[in-house]
């Protein structure tokens, strides 16, 4: 199983601010990776998937990059709307997500 | 605008049986393969089974399988989930998810989530 392991474990910022958020892949996966948000009270939605392609409406303000084992997610300026908490997930080797980033 | 709705949740002993379904709307539901991801506070979002578009191919967690059994009535647009023998590590809030690609592969990403049915196994 390919464990995910996102750091850190909250970030603390303040709206205006860059967020940059880190999922590390205990094996490659290639560009296998998406990066969900999960608001309170909320199921997840996807924001990017294949590493760096952004989802159907997502802000131009969410961006994803890396490959292999190293990927990042950044929040160029964050809204308030965008406190929450962010998961990776791989599709590379069945299907694993990552514990998760507040972002408060 | 696309919908999923599940329900089915609930209490049940260990041992016991519950049968999840998920009615969906806004998208053509024949072609897209679908999945259940459960999320809970110990164990976080955990992928548990996915079925393909046409029903014929499905997928199980290891932690799952052989208990429970995941089919789909493109007739009825609607996505179930029968879970036998159950424990209380199957608690969680269940979320009924759509494949983010038409005629997709079932391990993937997924773009349309439902929101969720709480499972509850205690005795």
């Amino acid at each position: 199983e390919i464990v995910l392991t996102q750091s850190p474990a909250t970030l603390s910022l303040s709206p205006g601010e860059r967020a940059t958020l880190s999922c590390r892949a205990s094996q490659s996966v290639s560009s296998d990776l998406a990066w969900y948000q999960q608001r309170p009270g909320q199921p997840p939605r996807l924001l990017i998937y294949d590493a760096s392609d952004r989802a159907t409406g997502i802000p131009a303000r969410f961006s994803g990059s890396g490959s292999e084992t190293d990927f990042t997610l950044t929040i160029s300026r964050l809204e308030p709307e965008d406190f929450a908490v962010y998961y990776c997930q791989q599709r590379a080797n069945w299907l694993t997500f990552g514990g998760g980033t507040r972002v408060e | 605008e696309v919908q999923l709705l599940e329900s089915g949740g609930g209490l049940e002993q260990p041992g016991g049986s519950l049968r999840l379904s998920c009615a969906v709307s806004g998208f053509t539901f024949s072609n897209y393969a679908m999945a259940w991801v459960r999320q809970s506070p110990g164990r976080g979002l955990e992928w548990v089974s996915g079925v393909s578009a046409g029903g014929g191919s499905t997928y199980y967690a290891d932690s799952v399988k052989g208990r429970f059994t995941i089919s789909r009535d493109n007739a009825r647009n609607t996505l179930y989930l029968q879970m036998n023998s159950l424990r209380a590590e199957d608690t969680a809030v269940y979320y009924c998810v759509k494949d983010r690609f038409l005629y997709g592969t079932l391990i993937s990403y997924f773009d349309y989530w439902g929101q969720g049915t709480r499972v509850t196994v205690s005795s």
